[in-house]
C-alpha cells in the first residue's frame, strides 16, 4: 500500500517570505499523480497544485511550485511571497494512475503566516 | 460554479441513533469518494464509487456503516447505530477518472454524544 509522509507538523513563515513544505511517499508504481491540498479554517479542501509522475517538469501555479524528485520519492511545495491567506493545513496526497483507489493523504502540515 | 454539495453541515446526535449524510457530486463526474477526518487518524478513505458502482469500501466498518449511490446525483453515507467514536468530519469528493483530481465538498461535522 502507498504511504505519504509529511514530517513537519507545523511551519511558520514571515509574510512575503518563502516557505517549503516537505512530502515523501512510498510506492512501487511508476505512474501516478501527486497533489497538494490546502484546508483553511473553513475546512474546505482546496486543490493547490498537481503533478503527473510521467512529467519531468515541475508544476507551477502562480506563487506555488513543487520540487518533484521521482527517484527520491519526494514532492515538496514551495510557497513564494507568503500571504496571510496562505495560513492553513496543507496535505500532500498520492493517487495511482489506474484509479483503483482514492487519494492517500499525509497527516498534514499546519502553516502559520507571521504578519 | 460547479461544486460538491454536502448535507447536513453539522449534526449532533445521541449514541445509537441513525445518521444519514448526503452528497451531490459535480454533474458529469464519474467517481465519488467518502472520507472521514479526525485529529488522530487524519483523512481516511471510507468508500469509493465509479459510475455508481462501489469499488472499494474496505475502510468502512461494515457492521454499522453503509454507502450507496441511488442515482448519479446522490450519494449517501449512513451510520446505524452511531457511536461517540464516529464523531468526525465526513467529506464527500467527486472526480472524473482517469484525471485523478478530486473536488471536495465542505464536509459534514458529526458529533455523537
Amino acid at each position: 500500500a502507498q504511504t505519504v509522509t509529511q514530517s513537519q507538523p507545523e511551519m511558520s513563515v514571515q509574510e512575503a517570505e518563502t516557505v517549503t513544505l516537505s512530502c515523501t511517499y512510498d510506492t512501487s508504481e511508476s505512474d501516478y499523480y501527486l497533489f497538494w491540498y490546502k484546508q483553511p479554517p473553513s475546512r474546505q479542501m482546496i486543490l493547490v497544485i498537481r503533478q503527473e509522475a510521467y512529467k519531468q517538469q515541475n508544476a507551477t501555479e502562480n506563487r506555488f511550485s513543487v520540487n518533484f524528485q521521482k527517484a527520491a520519492k519526494s514532492f515538496s511545495l514551495k510557497i513564494s511571497d507568503s500571504q496571510l491567506g496562505d495560513a492553513a493545513m496543507y496535505f500532500c496526497a498520492y493517487r495511482s494512475s489506474g484509479g483503483a483507489d482514492g487519494l492517500t493523504f499525509g497527516k498534514g502540515t499546519h502553516l502559520i503566516i507571521q504578519p | 460554479d460547479a461544486r460538491v454539495t454536502q448535507t447536513p453541515r453539522h449534526k449532533v446526535t445521541e449514541m445509537g441513533q441513525e445518521v444519514t449524510m448526503r452528497c451531490q457530486p459535480i454533474l458529469g463526474h464519474n467517481t465519488v469518494f467518502w472520507y472521514r477526518q479526525t485529529m488522530m487518524q487524519g483523512l481516511e478513505l471510507l468508500a469509493y464509487f465509479r459510475n455508481r458502482a462501489p469499488l472499494d469500501d474496505s475502510g468502512m466498518p461494515k457492521d454499522r456503516f453503509s454507502a450507496e449511490m441511488p442515482d448519479a446525483t446522490l450519494a449517501t453515507l449512513k451510520i446505524q447505530p452511531s457511536e461517540p467514536r464516529d464523531s468526525a468530519v465526513y467529506f464527500c469528493a467527486s472526480g472524473f477518472d482517469p484525471v485523478g483530481e478530486l473536488f471536495f465538498g465542505e464536509g459534514s461535522r458529526l458529533t455523537v454524544l
